[in-house]
Formats: structure tokens, sequence, C-alpha cells
């Protein structure tokens, strides 16, 4: 079946560090890819997405690209900032009824 | 305007008992999900509808059983509630009819089992 990796966390930086944030993915066919980040206490929010091979989905300074070759998307920002501490998952979907493949999230906690 | 929304927020309850959980989009979607986050954040879908009929059941326990009395709605209905069914329990929708793949999700609801 469909499966999502991510990177252990935390990540722990500094304000102003970049981030990366390792996914990679198996899946048939041609799935959509997600990354949801989920602040303390609350729900999920959509940050980015991508529907095919190198697009490049982006928003609020965080970006990732669609890498069939390698199977991967990668979250990236170049200056991360306090506000951005929190649980970040990669997902899939690849059915008709697009239930989501979560990765098991990474946490990211940034200090001043 | 809120999209998806759940009530209530936080249910603390004890073991055996039943309780359920509402769920509500106005973004006027064709499908709805229901998601468990258990105390490892680890999310996992456990029911989707698509306009009102059951499309997809992961091998989720008969206590619980969802309702969909129309294609906003979906609420989840737990019977004789255990202590591993502490969790947050997220609802989601999205318009699969189109292609547009995004599930949009509610702000959960944390249940514990006492």
């Amino acid at each position: 079946g469909d499966s999502v990796t991510q990177m252990e966390g935390p990540v722990t930086l500094s304000e102003e560090a970049f981030l990366t944030i390792n996914c990679t993915y198996t899946a048939t066919g041609y799935p959509s890819l997600f990354w949801y980040v989920q602040y303390p206490g609350e729900g999920l929010q959509l940050l980015l997405k991508a529907t095919k091979a190198d697009d490049k989905g982006s928003n609020k300074g965080f970006e990732a690209t669609y890498r069939k070759e390698t199977t991967s998307f990668h979250l990236e920002k170049g200056s991360v900032q306090v506000s951005d501490s929190a649980v970040y998952f990669c997902a899939l979907t690849n059915s008709g009824y697009s239930t989501l493949t979560f990765g098991k999230g990474t946490m990211l906690l940034v200090s001043p | 305007d809120t999209a998806v929304s759940q009530t209530p927020k936080y249910l603390v309850t004890q073991m055996g008992n039943d309780k359920s959980i509402k769920c509500e989009q106005n973004l006027g979607h064709d499908t709805m999900y229901w998601y468990k986050q258990d105390s490892k954040k680890f999310l996992k879908i456990m029911f989707s509808y698509n306009n009102k009929e059951l499309i997809i059941n992961e091998t989720v326990p008969n206590r619980f059983s969802p309702k969909s009395p129309d294609k906003a709605h979906l609420n989840l209905h737990i019977n004789s509630l255990e202590l591993g069914d502490s969790a947050v329990y997220f609802c989601a929708s999205s318009q699969v009819a189109g292609g547009e793949y995004t599930q949009y999700f509610g702000p959960g609801t944390r249940l514990t089992v006492l």
C-alpha cells in the first residue's frame, strides 16, 4: 500500500535558520502530495500541495517540489521564525475518494 | 466563517459510556472523513462518506458508527468507550467530483476516556 516517510523530529533551529524536512513516499500511479501543519493545540491546516511531477507548492515562505524520480517532497524555508514552531505532516492521496496517507509528523522547534 | 466545524472540542467521559461527535462543513463538498490522531500524533483514516454513502471503513471496531444525515454533516457515535479510544478525532471534507483532492480539516475533538 501507499506510505509516507518523514524525518524524525524534533528539529531544533534558531530563528532565521534554513529549514529542510525530508519526505519520501511509496505509491502507485501519480499521487497528489501535501504538507499540513499543526500548531500547538490546533487542528490541521493545509500548508501547500503539488499535484503532478515537478510542480512546486509554496505558501508563507515554505516550498516543496514534487520529485517523481526520487519519490520525494521535501519541505524548505529559507528563514524560520519562532511562530513556525509546529508539527509538520507530509501526506499523499492516491485514490478516487482521496483518503490521505500521512507521515508520522515532524516537530519543529524554533528558538529566538 | 468556519469551513469545517466540530463539536465538542473537548470530551471527557468514563469507560463504558456512549458519546457522539458532530461535524459540519459549509464548503459544499461532496466527501467527508473521520481521522484519528493517537498520542504519538499519528493520523489514520477511519471513515469516508461520499454524498451520504459510506465509501471507506478502515477496520474500525463496530463500536464506532458514523452517520451522515446530509452532505454537509458527518457525525461519529462511539458506544461502550474504552481507554484506547482516547485520541484526537478530526473531521475533514473535500470535493472529489472534479478531481480536487485537497482535504480541509476541522479543529479536532480531544476525547479522554477515564
